[in-house]
């Protein structure tokens, strides 16, 4: 059991630019969790699957980002159009639906937008 | 709406002491779930210990104990006998809804003194 991955670690973009972030669930676990997370304050839930289905969005995904999960396995999220305020620290997290209700962090992707 | 409140920014220790980190909660439902994740400076989130709102004994592991209060709507984390790589900041979090998406508080800064 490898953990959950995400590339990249870091990145650096101009306003303006889009963004695409990878997110390697632990390999079984049928929910994938993405978060965002801004400097001093906890994380906040930005969209849910369900296997291959996103079920759940929150109103902070704008119409600017977008998540896929094909085949059930790794997730992407793509946000156009970069802004400053879009400089956080996105998370992933994955679950396994019969299980405790654990979600397993990945070790996220710090975006910087200047 | 679900809401997580952590009143204390910051809480210093000396090692080998135990420290409570605070924390209540409001929700109107009968079924959630309270979670205690840490987050080193590295940037991971790390699962610490989790309490049912049914479970009748407060949850422990190892040298964290949850403090679950259900009438107050406090889940108290206990650390203790603290040692230096307990510094970190620590998150409060409830689950929400049919897919178990995670509310955090806004983290409490732990300093362990040696």
């Amino acid at each position: 059991d490898t953990g959950v991955s995400q590339n990249p670690r870091h990145k650096i973009t101009k306003r303006g630019q889009n963004v695409t972030f990878r997110c390697d669930p632990i390999s079984e676990h049928n929910r994938l969790y993405w978060y965002r997370q801004t400097l001093g304050q906890g994380p906040e839930f930005l969209t849910y699957f369900q296997n291959e289905a996103q079920l759940e969005k929150s109103r902070l995904l704008s119409d600017r980002f977008s998540a896929e999960r094909p085949k059930g396995s790794f997730s992407t999220l793509e946000i156009q159009r970069t802004e400053q305020g879009d400089s956080a620290m996105y998370l992933c997290a994955s679950s396994h639906r019969d299980e405790s209700y654990e979600q397993y962090f990945g070790p996220g992707t710090r975006l910087t937008v200047t | 709406a679900q809401k997580i409140t952590q009143t204390q920014p910051g809480m210093f220790v000396q090692e080998k002491e135990a420290v409570t980190l605070d924390c209540t909660y409001d929700t109107s439902d009968q079924s959630y779930g309270l979670f205690w994740y840490k987050q080193p400076s590295s940037g991971e989130m790390i699962f610490l210990i989790y309490q049912g709102s049914y479970d009748e004994q407060n949850a422990t592991e190892g040298r964290y104990s949850l403090n679950f209060q259900k009438a107050r709507k406090s889940a108290n984390l206990v650390i203790s006998a603290s040692q230096l790589g307990d510094s970190a900041m620590y998150f409060c979090a409830m689950r929400e809804g049919g897919y178990n998406k995670l509310i955090f508080g806004a983290g409490t800064r732990l300093a362990v003194h040696p």
